[in-house]
């Protein structure tokens, strides 16, 4: 079945505590990216990646970083979190080139830092 | 921050009734996706508009996309309890990065 997922789903962490959310895709798109969801703002694009070692940043990067090592896999980073990271994050993938750009998303991951 | 104005934020109608959203862009858009996340969901891609003055049709849906490529608009006729959820449109600039809108979401009227 042709799927994104990621975990974990839900984390509760604390200030300060490095922590991962990994992000896979089984569709071979080229193009991944990690959102951050919070009420009234939408979704926002905080990296995105074109292809393998290809990644750029969105509109709220600060605080997050990424890696794209294989095409398959997308992970975020949160070196230091703080509480102002609380948020739904969302990994997408897609196809890149001529036609339909269609992002498949994730589950989500929601995430709470004390 | 945003570029892509979505309104209304929020649409109470009655089951029945239609529903409208619209998205505006400061800049020129390469192509308009639109989206609908189901509450406790994740967004589930609706349909992408590529040319100026684009108009699709999905059976209740029709998707608008303006000539100058900066504006969009989804419109729902005759809603019904399963329209429910937030609409969001997601605009493709140059150089790959998607802007979205805040979302309007739908609410049926008790």
């Amino acid at each position: 079945e042709a799927q994104v997922t990621q975990n974990p789903r839900y984390l509760i962490t604390v200030t300060g505590k490095k922590l991962t959310v990994t992000c896979s895709q089984n569709m071979n798109h080229e193009y991944m990216s990690w959102y951050r969801q919070d009420p009234g703002l939408g979704l926002r694009q905080i990296y995105y990646s074109m292809n393998v070692e290809v990644t750029d940043k969105g509109d709220v990067p600060e605080g997050y970083k990424v890696s794209r090592k294989e095409k398959r896999n997308f992970p975020l980073i949160l070196e230091s979190p703080s509480p102002n990271q609380t948020s739904l994050y969302f990994c997408a993938s897609s196809f890149l080139g001529v036609g339909s750009y269609e992002q498949y998303f994730g589950p989500g991951t929601r995430l709470t830092v004390t | 921050g945003q570029q892509v104005m979505q309104i209304p934020q929020y649409q109470h109608v009655q089951e029945g009734e239609d529903f409208t959203t619209y998205c505006n862009s400061s800049t020129t858009l390469s192509n308009i996706q639109w989206y609908k996340q189901r509450p406790g969901g994740h967004p589930v891609f609706l349909i992408q508009l590529v040319k100026s003055g684009e108009v699709k049709k999905q059976k209740r849906l029709t998707f608008q996309f303006g000539e100058a490529k900066k504006n969009s608009s989804l419109h729902i006729t005759a809603t019904q309890t399963t329209d429910v959820g937030t609409y969001f449109c997601a605009g493709l600039r140059s150089n790959y990065q998607l802007i979205w809108g805040a979302g309007t979401k739908l609410i049926i009227k008790p």
